[in-house]
């Protein structure tokens, strides 16, 4: 079964610092697709960034960048140059095959703060 | 920019009653899903839709629920007999290409569904 994690509940930045949000992910699938997610406090969900697997190169999306690390299984997001209006809940998600890939699953999100 | 347009907003309702939860997809997008969030949960998947029938369904999706396009806008969630366990963010999802090609669902702003 497919499986996403998000080990940090909360994190912490100083404006204009980078930061990276932890993801980790399980699946058997050998294509899959890894997504990253923002919730702000108003709680629409906003798409930020996609991997797929076979993927060479690490996708970027202005300051959002995605840290893809196959081997591990992991799929940071690195966020440079922090703005307050990041405050905000992340999501990491992912589908694959294994459920007609048509799913997404979500892990637990990481409450991101800035501080001025 | 397009948008996910979902109404209401907030609906409360009585515990048993019937209730129906709106959607104007992305008018170009051929899929479309139901998503919900319990409060401080995970975005948990619950349906998709594509070609006029279900594409998936998770096991939450049971016969309480149902989704339709009654006309070629609109994609609604009704939930038959709502259950206490029922209150959450329910978010409306679209793609134009399938979570399996594309990497982006366009989400809209949800609907918090109370049931009492």
């Amino acid at each position: 079964a497919q499986k996403i994690t998000q080990t940090q509940p909360g994190m912490f930045v100083q404006e204009k610092e980078a930061v990276t949000l932890d993801c980790t992910y399980d699946t058997s699938d050998p294509s899959y697709g890894l997504f990253w997610y923002k919730q702000p406090s108003s709680g629409e969900m906003i798409f930020l960034i996609y991997q797929g697997s076979y993927d060479q190169q690490n996708a970027t999306e202005g300051r959002y960048s995605l840290n893809f690390q196959k081997a591990r299984k992991s799929a940071n997001l690195v966020i440079s140059a922090s703005q307050l209006g990041d405050s905000a809940m992340y999501f990491c998600a992912m589908r694959a095959r294994e459920t007609s890939g048509s799913r997404l699953t979500f892990g637990e999100g990481t409450q991101l703060t800035v501080n001025p | 920019e397009p948008e996910v347009t979902q109404t209401p907003s907030h609906q409360v309702t009585q515990m048993g009653q019937e209730v129906i939860l709106r959607c104007v997809p992305i008018s170009n997008h051929l899929y479309f899903y139901w998503y919900r969030q319990i409060l401080g949960q995970k975005v948990e998947f619950l349906v998709s839709f594509y070609n006029n029938e279900i594409s998936e369904k998770s096991e939450i999706f049971d016969d309480q629920f149902s989704v339709e396009r009654p006309d070629g806008s609109n994609f609604t969630l009704k939930i038959r007999s709502t259950k206490l366990e029922d209150s959450a963010m329910y978010f409306c999802a679209s793609s134009p290409a399938g979570v399996r090609r594309s990497g982006k669902l366009f989400f809209g702003s949800g609907t918090q569904l109370s049931v009492l």
